[in-house]
């Protein structure tokens, strides 16, 4: 199974400040015949589900602001809130979708400063 | 609008069976993959299995903890997807979402349900 590894375990920003979270897969999810990255981020808020933000490493669900962004390629990965705000506040996973079992990382909780 | 209603969750013994359902409502069910995925107390996403759409086949895929005792099905007449439980352990406590896979390629989760909880105790 490809384990999925997420760094910090927490994290805490002040409001407008830039939020980064890392993830770290431990097989390459970098498919070589679509040059495509199977990787996905989720936002889980408190007592609700959790929703898709990004997918292809960078691409956007639709409705999702253009303060979160994907990065990264082959193994690691990182996803960024360029200006916290205050409904922000949630845990967010990465996941990825290379190989059966569909793995994700163990969570990132973020928190406002 | 779609929107996914799960049910059957509830207090099991060790050893017992459960059925959860989702009620799928929104989009043509019968054309997507779908998929549950569990959340034990405190604790992180697990994906359980997927079940695919008729026309690729309507296999299952499971998470290896879920072999053998897990087994999804879907009703395409009445837009449900199912899950069963069997040989229930404390360790199946968490709350069980239903959710739809985006494409066959894109692997991801895109319309959730609100998930129910499934207590496994003596």
């Amino acid at each position: 199974d490809i384990v999925m590894t997420q760094s910090p375990d927490s994290l805490a920003v002040s409001l407008g400040e830039r939020a980064t979270i890392n993830c770290n897969s431990s097989q390459n999810i970098l498919y070589s015949s679509n040059n495509m990255n199977y990787l996905a981020w989720y936002q889980q808020k408190p007592g609700q589900a959790p929703e898709v933000l990004i997918y292809w490493a960078s691409t956007r669900e639709s409705g999702v602001p253009d303060r979160f962004s994907g990065s990264g390629s082959g193994t690691d990965f990182t996803l960024t809130i360029s200006s916290l705000q205050a409904e922000d506040v949630a845990v967010y996973y990465c996941q990825q979708y290379y190989s059966s079992p569909y793995t994700f990382g163990q969570g990132t909780k973020l928190e406002i400063k | 609008e779609v929107q996914l209603v799960e049910s059957g969750g509830g207090l099991v013994k060790p050893g017992g069976s459960l059925r959860l359902s989702c009620v799928v409502s929104g989009l043509t069910f019968s054309n997507v993959w779908m998929t549950w995925v569990r959340q034990g107390p405190g604790k992180g996403l697990e994906w359980v299995g997927h079940i695919k759409n008729k026309n690729d086949a309507g296999t299952t895929d499971y998470g290896a903890p879920m072999k053998g005792r897990f087994t999804i099905s879907r009703d395409d007449s009445i837009n449900t997807l199912y899950l069963q439980i069997n040989s229930l352990k404390t360790e199946d406590t968490a709350v069980y979402y239903c959710a739809t896979v985006k494409t066959h390629s894109v692997r991801v989760f895109d319309y959730w349900g609100q998930g129910t909880l499934v207590i496994v105790s003596s």
